[in-house]
């Protein structure tokens, strides 16, 4: 199976800030990587699909880049609802999670 | 409106099993694979297993395969996961979802609760 490792664990930041996250896979995926964005209480909502295009209704303020082993979130200026967890997602090999990062005001 | 509705949840014993279900409407289910994702207390999501749209390829997780046996009717829009030999470890949220692509923004229910305690 296919480990995700994300990084860092936890990130904080204030309102208008860039974000960088990361997630490395155990062996290539080569661009079939997805990020997701959970709030409690909510339902995940998948934010970027095949490595780095933006789903339906994502703000353009969220954009994924990498191929193989190594992804990155980015989050260009921060805004109040964009505080959550958030997880990488292969799919390459059927379905993984990374563990999740926990983005924290 | 779109909506994934399970249901099955509940408390069990070490050992034993449950079958939970999922309801679709609002869009074309027979025409989307279809996946379960479960959500421990405290922890991360975990993808549990998959099945295409005509139900003729299935996946597992390794912590569950084996055990776990997904499965769908189209003509009823469902979704089913059988688990059996439950463990301790599968107690969490259990969610069917259709994960999205290009074409699905991705659809998920509201979580069905397995507590697996003695």
């Amino acid at each position: 199976e296919i480990v995700l490792t994300q990084s860092p664990a936890t990130l904080s930041l204030s309102p208008g800030e860039r974000a960088t996250l990361s997630c490395r896979a155990s062996q290539s995926v080569s661009s079939s990587l997805a990020w997701y964005q959970h709030k409690p209480g909510q339902a995940p909502r998948l934010l970027i699909y095949d490595a780095s295009n933006r789903a339906t209704g994502i703000p353009a303020r969220f954009s994924g880049s990498g191929y193989g082993t190594d992804f990155t979130l980015t989050i260009s200026s921060l805004e109040a609802e964009d505080f959550a967890f958030y997880y990488c997602q292969q799919r390459s090999n059927w379905y993984s999670f990374g563990q999740g990062t926990k983005l924290e005001i | 409106e779109v909506q994934l509705v399970e249901s099955g949840g509940g408390l069990v014993r070490p050992g034993g099993s449950l079958r939970l279900s999922c309801a679709a409407s609002g869009f074309n289910f027979g025409v989307h694979g279809m996946n379960w994702v479960r959500q421990a207390p405290g922890k991360g999501l975990e993808w549990v297993s998959t099945i295409n749209w005509d139900g003729r390829t299935t996946g597992y997780a390794g912590s569950v395969r084996g055990r776990f046996t997904i499965s769908r009717d189209n003509a009823r829009a469902s979704l089913f996961l059988q688990m059996n030999s439950l463990r301790v470890e599968d107690t969490a949220f259990y969610y069917c979802t259709e994960l999205g692509d290009a074409y699905s923004p991705g659809y998920w229910g509201q979580g069905t609760l397995v507590t697996v305690s003695s």
